[in-house]
């Protein structure tokens, strides 16, 4: 099976600009998850989709939001780029919400 | 709070020495335990996980861990350290209460000697 993708790998923005960042699960998983990886604030979860629905969501402002499609396929989007959202941001899906995730490589958001 | 402790911020270990990375967590019933490793720019790769019964387990690139509940521990272990296995390394639980989110620790910096 093919493993998580995440498209795209690396991104540049100024700020001010939206961002939106696409995540293909592994074939069969119907959770995704989406996480902020920063050197000062480690690994933070931004949300959980589920069937379509947000499950759970981090501590995050209203700037960050995102969507599951029917086929599983998710994206998050960023509006109104902070230099601070410069991050890794990781998608992980898993076949039910208890299992375990499988992480894809990841996108570098990079706000200039 | 810190959910999720891992109390090495760096190791440091020679090729062939012995290994073991800490992690603690302060939930009251038990959650699924994972670890994972992350080698620069890429994502995190599972290298085991726990969710229930025998409290020794074993993932891949020789690793195991051990899930101790009196101390509120899963410990990772590796008998003989590759090069390879320079890397940071995750700690992570899912708790029952907030299925889907995952809760990581800051992570352990390996740096492994010829």
């Amino acid at each position: 099976k093919a493993g998580v993708t995440q498209t795209p790998r690396y991104l540049i923005k100024t700020r001010g600009q939206q961002v939106t960042l696409s995540c293909s699960p592994i074939s069969g998983h119907r959770s995704v998850s989406w996480y902020q990886q920063t050197p000062g604030q480690g690994l933070q979860f931004l949300f959980e989709y589920f069937s379509e629905t947000q499950r759970n969501k981090g501590n995050f402002p209203g700037r960050f939001s995102g969507r599951q499609f029917s086929n599983s396929r998710s994206e998050m989007n960023v509006s109104t780029l902070e230099l601070g959202d410069s991050a890794l941001y990781l998608c992980a899906s898993s076949y039910d919400r208890a299992d375990t995730q499988y992480f894809g490589p990841g996108t570098r958001l990079t706000v200039l | 709070a810190q959910s999720v402790t891992q109390p090495d911020i760096h190791i440091t270990v020679s090729e062939g020495a012995s290994l073991e990375l800490r992690c603690n967590y302060s939930y009251g019933a038990t959650p699924y335990l994972f670890w994972y490793v992350q080698s620069p720019g890429q994502g995190l790769q599972l290298l085991l996980k726990y969710f229930s019964g025998d409290t020794l387990v074993q993932g891949i690139k020789g690793f195991e861990a051990e899930f101790k509940r009196s101390q509120s521990s899963f410990n990772l272990r590796k008998p003989s350290v590759h090069w390879s296995d320079a890397a940071e390394y995750f700690c992570a639980v899912n708790r029952g209460s907030t299925l889907g989110r995952l809760y990581f620790g800051r992570g352990t910096q390996l740096t492994v000697w010829p």
